[in-house]
């Protein structure tokens, strides 16, 4: 059974700093990964999509990295922002048909930043 | 344009009612999805929606049905729930993937169901 889990649960950073989150999954025979953020009571807003043949993309100032066979992935924040302050959470993807079309989410690491 | 739009926000309802949560997508998306997320924890799936026909069930109790009537709506029809069906419900929709794996998921801003 796939396990995401995300490191640190909690992190608090002054604005400006860059900063990762780490996100572990048991199972490296994946098909995608997916970066989110969830803002307090909000719904998801996807970040990053990273396919199984990739190593990483970027958006901004966000980069994130994929290690298959060490079941890792990161998400970099360049130069953080106040408005970075959320909830990302990564979310692998079993596979395109029948019963793997699913995302098994991580445990979500709580950003703030601070001004 | 991104957006999968979901009605209504907020919903009270007693556990002897039936309401209904509704989803809509105009991204010409074939797969839609819901699921349930409780508070402080991560989403959880429930069921997928691929073609408007059901391809998952969570082994979600009966007292949820969800339905797909056509290709942009999907719907989740509650009756009977119980206090700790309370969570934040999400649709989401993409692509159906045909072996490409860069089809984004798309998530709508949620339900808030509260059961009294």
């Amino acid at each position: 059974k796939q396990e995401v889990t995300q490191i640190p649960a909690a992190l608090s950073v002054p604005e400006g700093e860059n900063l990762v989150l780490n996100c572990s999954f048991t199972d490296s025979a994946i098909y995608n990964l997916q970066w989110f953020r969830q803002d307090p009571g909000k719904g998801l807003t996807s970040l990053l999509l990273i396919q199984s043949s990739q190593r990483e993309q970027t958006s901004g100032r966000l980069n994130a990295s994929l290690d298959k066979s060490s079941g890792r992935s990161t998400l970099y924040i360049a130069a953080s922002q106040p408005g970075d302050s959320a909830t990302y959470l990564c979310a692998v993807r079993r596979g395109y048909g029948g019963a793997t079309n699913k995302l098994i989410f991580g445990t979500g690491t709580l950003l703030a930043v601070q001004p | 344009d991104t957006e999968v739009t979901q009605t209504p926000k907020h919903l009270v309802m007693g556990m002897t009612n039936k309401k209904s949560l509704k989803c809509e997508q105009h991204m010409g998306h074939r797969a839609m999805y819901w699921y349930k997320q409780k508070a402080k924890k991560p989403p959880e799936l429930m069921f997928v929606y691929s073609y408007e026909k059901l391809s998952i069930n969570e082994s979600v109790p009966s007292r949820f049905s969800p339905e797909c009537p056509n290709s942009s709506l999907l719907n989740l029809h509650l009756h009977a729930l119980q206090p700790e069906d309370s969570a934040l419900y999400l649709c989401a929709s993409s692509q159906v993937d045909m072996g490409f794996s860069g089809n984004t998921i798309y998530f709508g801003e949620g339900s808030w169901l509260t059961v009294v």
